[in-house]
């Protein structure tokens, strides 16, 4: 069945770690996009990539990196988490072209200590 | 560029009432417009999506939406809600133009909450 996938679910970790929280998609999509969510508040785009070996920051500014080496991986990293990054991180896929309908995975809620 | 101003943060209804969520957008662009729910500690999905053709659409659960050029709007209406429609509700944009710029903007979300 296609769908999006991401690991952990949820996280608790303390201030400085090194972090990665993992997007897997089988959609056969291309596009890939990396949201943060504060509770009850609007998604915010951080990353998104059109494809194998293209990243491309989203609106709101993160010191998160993301990696795009397979078409259906889309990693992102926090080299050093702090409090500030506690947060709800949504991924999700489309299609390149179209109306650019996205599909969204089930959300890593992040807690740094 | 776009923005979604949905009015109503929080929205109370009792069982078998009707519901209505409004979303209202800017827009310098055509856009395509759409309803995404999100169910407690779950990821966004799609509720529904105007692309073009008919200003009334019909989405999954009972759920439909009315795209009001003029007064640039696009409501979510339920005839008759359940206890298991309370969940957060996101209407969204994306313009029509191809390329990086066709990006979703998303309202800041409606807390909808069925009362038994």
């Amino acid at each position: 069945e296609a769908d999006i996938y991401q690991t952990p679910r949820y996280l608790v970790i303390g201030t400085g770690k090194k972090i990665t929280l993992e997007c897997s998609q089988t959609m056969g999509h291309d596009k890939m996009y990396w949201y943060q969510q504060d509770p009850g508040m609007e998604l915010h785009l951080i990353h998104y990539s059109y494809g194998v070996n293209s990243t491309e920051k989203g609106d709101l500014s993160s010191e998160s990196t993301v990696s795009r080496i397979r078409t259906e991986h889309f990693p992102l990293t926090l080299e050093s988490a702090r409090p500030s990054h506690t947060s709800q991180y949504l991924c999700a896929s489309s299609v390149l072209t179209g109306a650019y309908e996205q599909y969204f995975g089930p959300g890593t809620r992040l807690t740094v200590t | 560029a776009q923005s979604v101003t949905q009015l109503d943060s929080q929205v109370p209804v009792f069982e078998e009432a009707p519901v209505e969520l409004r979303c209202n957008y800017s827009s310098s662009v055509s856009v395509y417009l759409f309803w995404y729910v999100q169910y407690p500690n779950q990821g966004l999905q799609l509720l529904l999506k105007y692309l073009s053709g008919s200003t009334l659409v019909k989405g999954i659960n009972g759920f439909e939406a009315e795209f009001n050029k003029s007064q640039t709007s696009f409501h979510l209406r339920k005839p008759s809600v359940h206890i298991s429609d309370t969940a957060e509700y996101f209407c969204a944009v994306s313009p029509l133009s191809s390329g990086s710029a066709r990006q979703l903007t998303f309202g800041s979300g409606t807390q909808l909450t069925v009362l038994p």
